[in-house]
């Protein structure tokens, strides 16, 4: 089985400072992981995605996550935080079962609220 | 082009009552997939259509849920004899393809209260 820990339901920053938001799951085989936002009255958004490769990888809005196999994290962040960065942050997982493929839905954590405060 | 679409945004029922939820993926994607997201509890998976395949029903929490996929594209999410704890958003997403890998695309939700 598949699944995922947001260990922080709140997160706050101040504008302008480095923001973190911590993610760690559990799969048998190898990881597939996703952040997405959700922002107020909205639906779900998608940020980045680690498949394979580089660990660092890039997404929308400045935001960047670090795939860190022997941590079993995969931890959002962004250098410098934004007001309008303060939204409810998901992070989620499949199995890629070792052969690659599968096709069940994703398993989402519980949600990070990231707040930005002026 | 034209995002995930669902309908009804929002929808209140007694207790007893069936609902159908539809939901319009993107078109040319060819994966759709149900969640639904209570408060405090996340998203949970509910059921996974790709194509005309026999779709994945690994996530239903119990047999008054059924959705089905018509040519391939629109769906519906069928809650018969609902109650209280059935009160959620429920979100649709589609994928171009049945590869995970591919990010899914969430429409707005349908807000489902149970009275």
């Amino acid at each position: 089985a598949q699944s995922v820990a947001q260990p922080e339901d709140q997160v706050n920053v101040a504008e302008g400072n480095p923001l973190t938001v911590k993610c760690t799951y559990s799969v048998s085989g190898n990881p597939y992981l996703f952040w997405y936002v959700q922002y107020p009255n909205r639906g779900l958004q998608f940020l980045l995605k680690y498949i394979t490769g580089d660990n660092l990888v890039k997404g929308s809005y400045g935001f960047e996550a670090e795939f860190n196999k022997s941590q079993t994290s995969f931890h959002l962040k962004k250098p410098s935080a934004l007001v309008s960065d303060s939204a409810l942050y998901f992070c989620a997982v499949r199995d890629g079962g070792g052969s690659g493929g599968g096709a069940d839905g994703l398993t989402f954590g519980k949600g990070t609220h990231l707040i930005i405060q002026p | 082009g034209a995002g995930v679409s669902q309908s009804p945004s929002n929808k209140v029922t007694e207790k007893g009552k069936d609902v159908e939820l539809r939901c319009d993926p993107i078109s040319g994607h060819t994966a759709l997939y149900w969640y639904r997201q209570s408060l405090g509890q996340g998203l949970e998976f509910l059921i996974y259509f790709q194509g005309n395949s026999a779709p994945d029903k690994s996530g239903l929490p119990s047999d008054r849920f059924s959705a089905e996929r018509t040519g391939g594209s629109v769906s519906t999410l069928t809650i018969q004899r609902t109650q209280q704890e059935d009160s959620a958003v429920y979100l649709c997403a589609s994928s171009r393809t049945s590869i995970i890998i591919n990010e899914q695309f969430f429409g707005p939700g349908t807000r489902l209260t149970v009275l």
